[in-house]
């Protein structure tokens, strides 16, 4: 277990549906990343927060969003959603910002029909 | 492109025998992690080596560093059955002015009865 929690686990929605990700890093952690596996694309980093504040964007489309709240925990939104945004989200934490070891949650499994 | 790209794509051996997967990358580095990935869960870190390293050990595994020839390679000895997972080599990135950690594709290694 690494400490860190996501929920939902499962989730399926219909086309043009909006989500919401929920990420609890591990106690202590300032830094939480989100990404996005595929099949065909792997792990994409999406985008970073540290300490409630955004630090770096990576493939993120327009139609995403994040935040991290005071409390540090996080949510990914994602809107409009497309059959091609069916992909495990990953969510993951580090004590600092940078590129240092990341603790992982064990995903939400986003299934679009 | 990514950062970090593992070969093989795919290792199918018999349990006790050592298993070997390799990682090359394309610009400098501070470090490099390896992870492994059990199927459909998070990301467990396994090792982080530094540029100035030129090896390290953890249990059954054996991270080289090769900075000279942009390489890096896991050795994973007497292999288990439990081994079994996709293996993802990280390197750090500059992605819009922050160190980031950018994945491979990955290596999915079978370890056989």
């Amino acid at each position: 277990d690494s400490g860190v929690t996501q929920t939902p686990k499962h989730l399926i929605t219909a086309t043009g549906q909006r989500v919401t990700l929920r990420c609890s890093p591990r106690s202590g952690d300032l830094s939480v990343y989100w990404y996005q596996q595929s099949l065909d694309q792997g792990l994409q980093f999406l985008i970073q927060y540290y300490n409630g504040e955004e630090r770096a964007k990576g493939n993120i489309l327009e139609r995403f969003s994040a935040q991290q709240f005071p409390d540090l925990h996080s949510e990914l939104n994602l809107s409009s959603l497309e059959l091609g945004d069916s992909a495990l989200y990953f969510c993951a934490s580090s004590p600092l910002w940078g590129p240092y070891e990341q603790y992982f949650g064990p995903g939400t499994r986003l299934t679009v029909t | 492109s990514q950062q970090g790209e593992e070969d093989p794509q795919a290792l199918s051996i018999q349990e006790g025998e050592n298993a070997t997967m390799n990682c090359s990358y394309k610009t400098s580095i501070n470090n490099l992690q390896w992870y492994r990935q059990n199927s459909g869960r998070g990301l467990v870190h396994l090792i982080l080596i530094r540029s100035n390293e030129r090896e390290k050990h953890s249990g059954r595994l054996r991270v080289t560093l090769d900075t000279s020839k942009k390489s890096s390679s896991l050795l994973i000895t007497a292999s288990r059955a439990a081994d079994t997972a996709s293996y993802f080599c990280a390197t750090d990135a500059l992605i819009q002015g922050a160190q980031k950690l950018v994945f491979g594709q990955g290596t999915r290694l079978t370890i056989n009865p």
